[in-house]
């Protein structure tokens, strides 16, 4: 089945730069979601990627490479509002239709 | 701005009893989602629903799940027979497209608790 990888936790500094990264298997990829969840709150959208390369966002940045099933989100300038858990989520595609399958999402602690 | 909305934010109720989550996906959308979290485990999808039928449902949404949009604008999840492991917090989520750019708007979800 499908698989998503990312790194349990992390921890930064206010006013540095993280990179939370995400594997994922590539059969029937068809695009790569990266999500902020504050606790106890829902998932809010940060990013999409569907082809290779770099989106900008701001103060936030996704990068894709399909052939190596591997995505990265890039927070800079951290603040302490970015103290959250980071979903990368992948939507696959099969004989059915479409699936979406989230990752274990990424705890990020920003320190002062 | 326009956002997703359930109701209610918080239900309990008992092992066996039947249960309806309510969400108001945002107006001009045409995909409607239903996801789970269970209490500090990752976000699972249950379905997606497009043009008034299920077209994708994950090994989650047994028979004891149903989607509905009876009027156009609600889109219910409903379970049959809750059981003490349907204990999550639900959320809805809807999408104008699947393509590029696109992106799913979460509901704040409805917290089920079933004892």
């Amino acid at each position: 089945g499908q698989n998503i990888d990312q790194p349990t936790e992390m921890t930064a500094t206010e006013g540095a730069i993280v990179q939370i990264n995400c594997t994922y298997q590539t059969s029937g990829f068809n695009g790569l979601f990266w999500y902020q969840q504050h606790a106890g709150e829902a998932p809010t959208f940060l990013s999409y990627n569907v082809l290779d390369g770099l989106e900008e966002k701001g103060r936030f940045s996704s990068f894709l490479s399909r052939s190596k099933g591997y995505s990265y989100l890039l927070l800079k300038e951290l603040q302490m509002k970015d103290s959250a858990s980071y979903l990368c989520a992948v939507r696959w595609l099969h004989n059915y239709g479409q699936n979406f399958v989230f990752g274990p999402g990424t705890r990020l602690s920003v320190l002062p | 701005e326009p956002e997703v909305t359930q109701t209610p934010s918080h239900q309990v109720t008992q092992m066996g009893q039947e249960v309806i989550l309510r969400c108001v996906p945002i107006s001009n959308h045409l995909y409607f989602y239903w996801y789970r979290q269970i209490l500090g485990q990752k976000v699972e999808f249950l379905v997606s629903f497009y043009n008034n039928e299920i077209s994708e449902k994950s090994e989650i949404f047994d028979d004891q799940f149903s989607v509905e949009r009876p009027d156009g604008s609600n889109f219910t999840l409903k379970i049959r027979s809750t059981k003490l492991e349907d204990s999550a917090m639900y959320f809805c989520a809807s999408s104008a497209g699947t393509g590029t750019g696109n992106e799913q708007y979460f509901g704040p979800g409805t917290r089920l608790t079933v004892t």
